[in-house]
């Protein structure tokens, strides 16, 4: 069965870069249609979108912060790295990677809070 | 960005009651909706995609209808275990949206 992990730090300071990994089994991000994304939930707040990356590489990003965000997969380790530049205390939040057929996000990682504090 | 729109905001019903979630995008999504269940402190679960069509072991007291811009979530009798946010999602075109979600609590 799909199970997905997010690891990273639970706290960084602001003007960090934040680097979360997503550890994915259960499928292969070389599968034809196979992707898998990011979204993240400030505390209390709805979702939100931020990135997506297919197994032919192909990369999608939230308009509002594609300057901030990349996405990037190791095929081989069964890895989806997203990094975040320039954080705010704003962007404190539950982010999870989730993974995705062509469409919606039909599976779900536990999900990692970041706190951005000094 | 298509917008999502969802209400109520928060509901209360009593075990038993057929509860109703509405969901409008800003402009046509032709049937690309998703519908998740979050439960606190839990990841979001996938209940419903393409609009209609229930993930498997999903009780089939959850129901999704609708096409277009207009879509509704059904729990045809609501169950002790259904409390929780419900999100419609759009996978129509990017960037994917969200609602901003309805708390469904038991009377």
């Amino acid at each position: 069965q799909i199970t997905l992990e997010e690891s990273g730090p639970t706290l960084v300071k602001p003007t960090q870069t934040l680097t979360l990994t997503c550890t994915f089994s259960g499928f292969s991000l070389s599968s034809n249609g196979m992707g898998v994304g990011w979204i993240r939930q400030p505390p209390g707040k709805a979702l939100e979108w931020l990135a997506l990356i297919y197994w032919d590489d192909d990369k999608r990003y939230s308009p509002s912060l594609k300057s901030r965000l990349t996405i990037t997969k190791d095929t081989s380790k069964k890895q989806v790295v997203l990094r975040m530049t320039n954080m705010d205390p704003v962007d404190t939040a539950t982010y999870y990677c989730a993974h995705t057929t062509f469409d919606y996000a039909d599976k779900w990682g536990q999900g990692a809070l970041v706190t951005v504090s000094s | 960005d298509i917008q999502m729109t969802q209400s109520p905001s928060t509901l209360s019903a009593s075990v038993g009651d057929r509860v109703t979630i509405t969901c409008r995008a800003s402009q046509s999504i032709s049937s690309w909706l998703a519908w998740y269940q979050q439960k606190p402190g839990k990841a979001p679960k996938s209940l419903i995609f393409k609009a209609s069509t229930l993930e498997s072991g999903v009780p089939s007291r959850f129901s999704g209808s609708g096409s277009g811009t207009e879509f509704t979530l059904t729990i045809s009798s609501l169950q002790p275990d259904d409390p929780a946010t419900y999100y419609c999602q759009q996978y129509d075109s990017f960037p994917w949206t969200f609602g901003q979600g309805t708390k469904v609590e038991i009377k």
